[in-house]
């Protein structure tokens, strides 16, 4: 099973400030990674997919990066709505797993 | 508009069972994967099962013999049929469309306790 191990597990950063999210997979994925984003109450929203490809809808200041097994989740300018959970996930390797999240918080 | 929206969950004894259904609309479940994803409370996500478009799938170790993934392309729904449900498997239970989960149901809350 590929572990993905997400950090930190707490990012505190104030609007404005850049944030950078980390996801480490235990051997290769490929190209085969994505991000989501979840907030309290409500069903995961897809970001990032194939590495870099950012979804419909998704602002420019969410952006991905990273090859193999080393993967980054970057907002470049914080807003008010962007605090949160975020959980990396890859579907290279059966079974597909899910890291542990990042939360984002004021 | 693409739409998922599960059904079926609610609270049932450990090794009873349980089917959930979703039911989609602005895309074809037989054209896409679908995918079961869940969520134990206060806790992070879970891969579940994924059915791919040939209708293989494929399960996670803690529901494999347990879960069954199935579709109705006439009804445009997929369903997880749940057996021995066991305490640890309370979960809001979601599905998601596609290889990337592109879109996603509300979630459907299963509780498993006596």
């Amino acid at each position: 099973e590929v572990v993905l191990t997400q950090s930190p597990a707490t990012l505190s950063l104030s609007p404005g400030e850049r944030a950078t999210l980390s996801c480490r997979a235990s051997q290769s994925v490929g190209v085969y990674l994505a991000w989501f984003q979840q907030k309290p109450g409500q069903s995961p929203r897809l970001l990032i997919y194939d590495v870099s490809r950012r979804a419909t809808g998704i602002p420019a200041r969410f952006s991905g990066s990273g090859s193999g097994t080393d993967f980054t989740l970057t907002i470049s300018s914080l807003q008010t709505e962007d605090f949160a959970l975020y959980y990396c996930h890859q579907h290279s390797n059966w079974p597909f797993t899910f890291g542990g999240g990042t939360k984002v918080e004021i | 508009e693409v739409q998922l929206v599960e059904s079926g969950g609610g609270l049932v004894q450990p090794g009873e069972s349980l089917r959930l259904s979703c039911e989609v609309s602005g895309f074809s479940v037989g054209g896409n994967w679908m995918s079961w994803v869940r969520q134990a409370p206060g806790k992070g996500l879970e891969w579940v099962s994924v059915m791919y478009t040939n209708g293989n799938t494929q399960y996670s170790d803690s529901v494999e013999g347990r879960f069954t993934v199935s579709r109705d392309t006439s009804k445009n729904t997929v369903y997880l049929q749940m057996s021995s449900l066991r305490p640890e498997d309370t979960a809001v239970y979601y599905c998601a469309k596609g290889p990337n989960y592109d879109s996603w149901g509300q979630g459907d809350l299963v509780t498993v306790s006596s």
